[in-house]
């Protein structure tokens, strides 16, 4: 069964530091995506691969952010140098692979906050 | 720009009463229309989703309608409870859905004991 599992769940950094975001999804996919909440853009796509290769980026806001993913297990999300503005809830989603039913499964989000 | 405009961006309801949550669109080639629920401290989670060759989807008390000419679809919610209180997301993909879901801004909802 897919499952996402997500770290930090929580991170407070100062701006400037580095931040990294983990994602280890579970098994049973092909596909994992990046999204970012905040109440005023809503749920954005930032970054997805296929296979583990990154297939579209164009969701990403600035060079600031990085994303891995050199295996079908793990995943990384980075920002280096974070900014307040960079503050939000950053959910890792799989898409199942086979059956293909379009449904998403999210983690439960990593809540950065950059002071 | 924004290719799903959803409405309204928050709700409340009455237990019992029904809660309606409308999504529209602009692309006609979107092939897939799933809405997702989300809790607080939750990542959103699938709750019931259509295709556009259907009007209309219901499982237990949600109900997905869909007007293609119209380019809309809605999410009722008949005999509204507490525990239904989220926020709801409308959400679209083209065709494949490799790519992934593009959502809309979500609907506060409260249902009031």
């Amino acid at each position: 069964d897919a499952g996402v599992i997500q770290s930090p769940r929580h991170e407070v950094t100062e701006m400037g530091q580095e931040v990294t975001l983990r994602c280890k999804p579970i098994s049973g996919h092909n596909s994992l995506f990046w999204y970012r909440q905040t109440m005023m853009r809503g749920l954005e796509l930032l970054i997805y691969f296929n296979n583990n290769v990154p297939i579209d980026d164009s969701g990403m806001p600035e060079d600031r952010f990085s994303a891995k993913m050199p295996n079908a297990s793990f995943s990384t999300l980075k920002i280096q140098p974070s900014e307040p503005r960079d503050s939000a809830v950053y959910f890792c989603a799989v898409l199942k692979s086979n059956p293909g039913t379009g449904e998403l499964f999210f983690g439960e989000g990593s809540r950065l906050t950059v002071l | 720009q924004q290719q799903v405009k959803q409405s309204p961006q928050s709700l409340i309801v009455q237990k019992g009463g029904i809660s309606i949550i409308n999504c529209a669109y602009e692309n006609t080639a979107f092939d897939y229309f799933p809405w997702y629920q989300q809790f607080p401290g939750k990542g959103p989670a699938l709750l019931i989703a259509i295709r556009p060759d259907v009007s209309e989807k219901k499982e237990g008390r949600f109900t997905i309608s869909f007007n293609k000419s119209a380019k809309q679809f809605s999410l009722h919610i008949m005999d509204s409870q507490p525990g239904d209180s989220a926020t709801y997301f409308c959400a679209f993909r083209t065709g494949g859905g490799a790519d992934g879901l593009t959502f809309g801004k979500g609907t506060h909802l409260i249902i009031q004991p």
